[in-house]
């Protein structure tokens, strides 16, 4: 079974700052990944995925994230945080036969002036 | 134009009621997902459906019925609410085959069982 641990439910910065969000996993086959992030009381809007191309991933805000397969993560990085980072981000596990997302129970990103 | 969308945004109901959500999407996939996300946040698959067929069914209570009655369209009725049902609910699709399975999301409905 595919399982997914993000480290810290709660991670605040300043702006400007760097943002590192954790993400470990754990999947028997080749894993595809994804992170997502929530607005408050909006939907999931998908931020960045890693299907077995190339192992650095880039995504959209100036996100980006680096698949690990000898540490099993897929943390999430981005150089210089903005107020409007201030979100729920959540990573998430499928693969190649999978009919389901199995999410990290989330990070809350909070973006100190 | 909203590729996937949901009717209701908010329901606020009484314990024992029948509610019904409803989730369209318009990105010609051909499958469609009920997720819950209870008070902390956490997201946990209900059902899937792929060409109106029930692919996964996650323990979830009898209580609970999907309805696809075609590729775009995944309803979600729900019996004899319980205080216990109060969450958000997400409505998401994709492509079978699709590269990574990449879901797309509703904006969530948020049912308050009083």
């Amino acid at each position: 079974a595919q399982s997914v641990t993000q480290l810290g439910s709660h991670v605040s910065v300043s702006e400007g700052a760097l943002v590192l969000l954790r993400c470990n996993y754990s999947s028997s086959v080749p894993p595809y990944l994804f992170w997502y992030v929530q607005y408050p009381n909006q939907g999931l809007q998908l931020l960045l995925k890693y299907t077995s191309a190339a192992t650095l991933v880039k995504g959209i805000n100036g996100f980006e994230a680096e698949f690990k397969k000898s540490e099993t993560s897929f943390h999430l990085t981005k150089p210089s945080a903005h107020m409007s980072d201030a979100a729920e981000y959540f990573c998430a596990v499928s693969d190649e036969g999978a009919q389901k997302l199995v999410f990290g129970q989330g990070t809350r990103l909070t973006i100190n002036p | 134009d909203t590729a996937v969308s949901q009717t209701p945004k908010y329901l606020v109901t009484q314990m024992g009621n029948d509610k019904s959500i409803k989730c369209e999407q318009n990105l010609g996939h051909d499958t469609m997902y009920w997720y819950k996300q209870d008070s902390k946040k956490f997201l946990k698959i209900m059902f899937s459906y792929n060409n109106k067929e029930l692919i996964i069914n996650e323990t979830v209570p009898n209580r609970f019925s999907p309805k696809s009655p075609d590729k775009a369209h995944l309803n979600l009725h729900i019996n004899s609410l319980e205080l216990g049902d109060s969450a958000v609910y997400f409505c998401a699709s994709s492509l079978r085959g699709g590269l990574g399975n990449e879901q797309f999301f509703g904006p969530g409905t948020r049912l308050t069982v009083l």
